[in-house]
Order: C-alpha cells, then sequence, then structure tokens
C-alpha cells in the first residue's frame, strides 16, 4: 500500500498569515493514464470532513480561494494564502491514484 | 444539495450485528459509486469499503473483509454496511461518502462496540 506522511503533525498558526501543509507518498501517484488523483480534506473541531482539493489542485465548489494545492510525483503542498479563524482544524491528504486509497495522518492547524 | 444521512449506529456487544444505512438526496445516485469511511475516537480516517454504481465490485479493507458487506438499494437511494463479529477496534463514527473520490460526507453515525 502507498503510505502517506504529512508534516507538521502541528501547525500553529497567526491570522492573516499564510500557512503550508505538506504531504508525501511513498511512491509516485502518477497513475497509468498520468493522471495524479491526490485531494486534500478540511475536518473543523466537531464536525465531519470536507474535501477543499482534488486531483492535486482543483478547488471543490464553496471553497475560498485562500486554499490551493500543487505539486507532482511523491511531494505535495496545500497552502493557506491567509489564515482565518474558521481554518482551525485538521486537514488530511488522501490519495486515491493506487488502490487502496490511504489517507495521510493529518496537519493540526491551531492558531498562536 | 447531495445530502447523506446515516442511521443505524449505536452500542453493541463484541461479537454482535449492526446494519448501517444512509439515505441519499440530491444527486443521482445510480450513476455514482458510494464508500464507507470511519473513524475512531481521536485518531484519523480509514475507508472501510466501497462499492460501484452497479454494485459490480466491492472492496473491502482488511480488517473488515468477511465481517462487513457493503451493499446499495437504487431504488430506495440508499446505501448500507452490514458489520458483523464487532470487536472493540470497530468503535468509530461511520461516514456515507459520496464517490469513490470522498467529493461528499454525511455527518457520520457513531458505533460503540463494548460490553
Amino acid at each position: 500500500d502507498v503510505v502517506m506522511t504529512q508534516s507538521p503533525l502541528s501547525l500553529p498558526a497567526t491570522l492573516g498569515q499564510p500557512a503550508s501543509l505538506s504531504c508525501r507518498s511513498s511512491e509516485s501517484l502518477v497513475d497509468s493514464d498520468g493522471n495524479i488523483y491526490l485531494n486534500w480534506f478540511q475536518q473543523r473541531p466537531g464536525q465531519a470532513p470536507r474535501r477543499l482539493i482534488y486531483q492535486v489542485s482543483k478547488r471543490d465548489s464553496g471553497v475560498s480561494d485562500r486554499f490551493s494545492g500543487s505539486g507532482s510525483g511523491t511531494d505535495f503542498t496545500l497552502k493557506i494564502s491567509r489564515v482565518e479563524a474558521e481554518d482551525v482544524g485538521v486537514y488530511y491528504c488522501l490519495q486515491v491514484s493506487h488502490w487502496p486509497m490511504t489517507f495521510g495522518p493529518g496537519t493540526t492547524v491551531d492558531l498562536k | 444539495e447531495v445530502q447523506l444521512l446515516e442511521s443505524g449506529g449505536g452500542l453493541v456487544q463484541p461479537g454482535g450485528s449492526l446494519r448501517l444505512s444512509c439515505a441519499a438526496s440530491g444527486f443521482t445516485f445510480d450513476n455514482i459509486g458510494m464508500a464507507w469511511v470511519r473513524q475512531a475516537p481521536g485518531k484519523g480516517l480509514e475507508w472501510v469499503a466501497v462499492i460501484t454504481a452497479n454494485s459490480d465490485i466491492t472492496h473491502y479493507v482488511d480488517s473488515a473483509e468477511g465481517r462487513f458487506t457493503i451493499s446499495r438499494d437504487n431504488f430506495k437511494n440508499t446505501l448500507y454496511l452490514q458489520m458483523n463479529t464487532l470487536r472493540p477496534d470497530d468503535t468509530a463514527r461511520y461516514y456515507c461518502v459520496k464517490s469513490w473520490w470522498l467529493d461528499n460526507w454525511g455527518q457520520g453515525t457513531l458505533v460503540t462496540v463494548s460490553s
């Protein structure tokens, strides 16, 4: 199975400042068709997860443009351009390029 | 608007069974694969089972293989998870999720396995 790692596991963020979350896979996420199925999810305290980003960099409907995804191969990044209070929570990456799908352990974002 | 409403969770003794249901609306249910994902208390996310739109293919996480069965009724727009021989480490909130790319999630139903 593809192992997903995330760093840092805890990220104290400053309101109005940018934040960067990293996700790495144990093998390339380029599938046999040349696509990369790497998603990012946000889980606010006490809420269900919601998908923010799919296929590395595509934002889901209704997701703030403060969130952006990038990366290739085995290294991926979720960036928050200006952290807001509502961004507090746990962020998970997920790869669906290779079966079985696998989640990262999550990065907890809180406020300094 | 996509809505996924899970039900059927609760407290069950080790070795017992539960059937979770997920009522789906707001999309063409019979065109979309579906999934169950769980989250143990204070832990991360783990996919449990997936099913194709016409039920011809199902996959399970190793720990659920042989004990859980995912199924669906496309006439009732409902997804199911039959869980047998439950163990304490099955204790989790179980989420019904639209598509194998996990694009929409329900609020989950809590399953507690304890004597």
